[in-house]
């Protein structure tokens, strides 16, 4: 595998559901993304990873709830979402530090329905 | 925070003719402007990228233009085909620090036969 690869790509879950999304990046990358996709309102940044620390949480709900155990993998632990939370949830990598242009690579994307 | 506008939202233009999008940032720090295509069913990608260090850069058929006096930044396609009919987004970072890319909200461009 190359790039930034996510599982699942497709996910049905209702609300009282638990579910894990993960990404893995093979690029050697030390930052690490999770992005929502939805009609409304596209590119919605939700977490970010540096160093395996989280840097950002951009007032996400606490029903998502992000794990980076190391600089490589990425996870969404989801629990009783609501159906506004359906949408394409992507994962991203990037290289930053000094002297780098923070390129981001993204994932194919998990598709989610919350029923 | 970098706040980052993107015009049109849609923009429909006939296969041989050229297409533009426009976005501005606020944030005067921000200096790496990547544009990045995402067609349907797939995965954004970055076409081109410019910084603050230069006013335009070219890669065949695209170009992207950025005035920092006025803090914008263009996307140029010339001579559009279909396989060009995807969403862009433009974004905006300072680069060097573990900051967030800050995107717009997309333009969806259509290219007619």
């Amino acid at each position: 595998e190359t790039g930034v690869t996510q599982t699942p790509r497709h996910l049905v879950m209702g609300m009282t559901n638990k579910k894990s999304l993960k990404c893995e990046q093979h690029l050697g990358h030390n930052a690490m993304y999770w992005y929502k996709q939805s009609a409304k309102k596209p590119l919605e940044l939700m977490f970010v990873y540096n160093f395996k620390e989280q840097t950002e949480n951009n007032s996400v709900p606490s029903r998502f709830s992000p794990e980076c155990p190391n600089s490589s993998h990425l996870f969404l632990h989801l629990h009783t979402l609501q159906p506004e939370d359906s949408a394409l949830y992507l994962c991203a990598s990037s290289q930053v530090g000094a002297g780098t242009y923070n390129e981001q690579f993204f994932g194919p994307g998990t598709r989610l329905t919350v029923l | 925070g970098e706040n980052v506008e993107q015009h049109p939202s849609t923009l429909s233009v006939q296969e041989g003719d050229s297409a533009v999008i426009k976005c501005t940032y606020s944030d005067s720090a921000s200096n790496y402007f990547p544009w990045y295509k995402q067609e349907l069913g797939k995965r954004p990608q970055l076409i081109i990228d410019i910084r603050s260090n230069v006013g335009e850069k070219k890669d065949q058929r695209i170009a992207v233009t950025l005035n920092k006096t006025a803090k914008h930044f263009s996307l140029h396609i010339t001579e559009t085909q279909p396989e060009d009919s995807a969403v862009y987004f433009c974004a905006a970072t300072e680069t060097g620090t573990a900051s967030k890319l800050t995107f717009g909200t997309g333009t969806r461009l259509q290219v007619t036969l």
